[in-house]
């Protein structure tokens, strides 16, 4: 079946530090690839996404990169921000049959100190 | 517009007790879901729908049953609510039912506690 592993949390950084949340997946076929952003009592909204091999998803200084070979979708920003801080889910579409059914990773806690 | 709106925000059942949380979106969207949130587990797929009338299971779809009868609407029902189910709910919709590309837009959730 099909599935989304993220690295474990949290992760602590200071502003302006470089991040890295790496995720890898696992589908058959073709999926489409997401990184949805939960900031603190709110739902999830789509940061960025990609839909094909090679294709490089950006939004807000976050860029994230698909790898059919590596089968991965890690997400950076070269400089964080104080408002950076929430909760990231790497998620996949498999597409075909799926209709807009995602497959979600664990997420992972982002706190970033002043 | 108001996008993607959950009533109530939160709650408090007892075992056995049966509820109804609310989702209506004022987009027009076709596609319309309900997932959990756990801790460590990301979000899971309850139910979906991809048009009024026509609604399927998802990945963990025991204790909960749903309906679409508009477009706008999409209601989750906890027949017989057990511990196991406190979680927090959120229901998204997208435009269409079939593309796997499309932005998911998501409620603000439901804090659900079963005692």
């Amino acid at each position: 079946g099909n599935s989304v592993t993220q690295m474990e949390g949290p992760v602590t950084l200071s502003e302006e530090a470089f991040l890295t949340i790496n995720c890898t997946y696992t589908a058959t076929g073709y999926p489409s690839l997401f990184w949805y952003v939960q900031y603190p009592g709110e739902g999830l909204q789509l940061l960025l996404k990609a839909t094909k091999a090679d294709d490089k998803g950006s939004n807000k200084g976050f860029e994230a990169t698909y790898r059919k070979e590596t089968t991965s979708f890690h997400l950076e920003k070269g400089s964080v921000q104080v408002s950076d801080s929430a909760v990231y889910f790497c998620a996949l579409n498999a597409g075909g049959t799926s209709y807009g059914k995602l497959t979600f990773g664990q997420g992972t806690i982002l706190t970033v100190h002043p | 517009n108001a996008g993607v709106t959950q009533t109530p925000k939160f709650q408090v059942l007892k075992t056995g007790q049966s509820m109804t949380l609310q989702c209506a979106q004022d987009m027009n969207h076709e596609y319309m879901s309900w997932y959990r949130q756990d801790p460590g587990m990301g979000l899971r797929l309850i139910h979906y729908s991809v048009g009024a009338g026509i609604t399927d299971q998802g990945e963990v779809p025991n204790g909960y049953n749903v309906s679409r009868s508009t477009t706008e609407d999409f209601p989750l029902r906890l027949l017989s609510a057990a511990p196991s189910q406190t979680s927090v709910y959120f229901c998204a919709s997208s435009q269409s039912g079939g593309w796997s590309t499309d932005t998911q837009y998501f409620g603000p959730g439901t804090r659900l506690t079963v005692l």
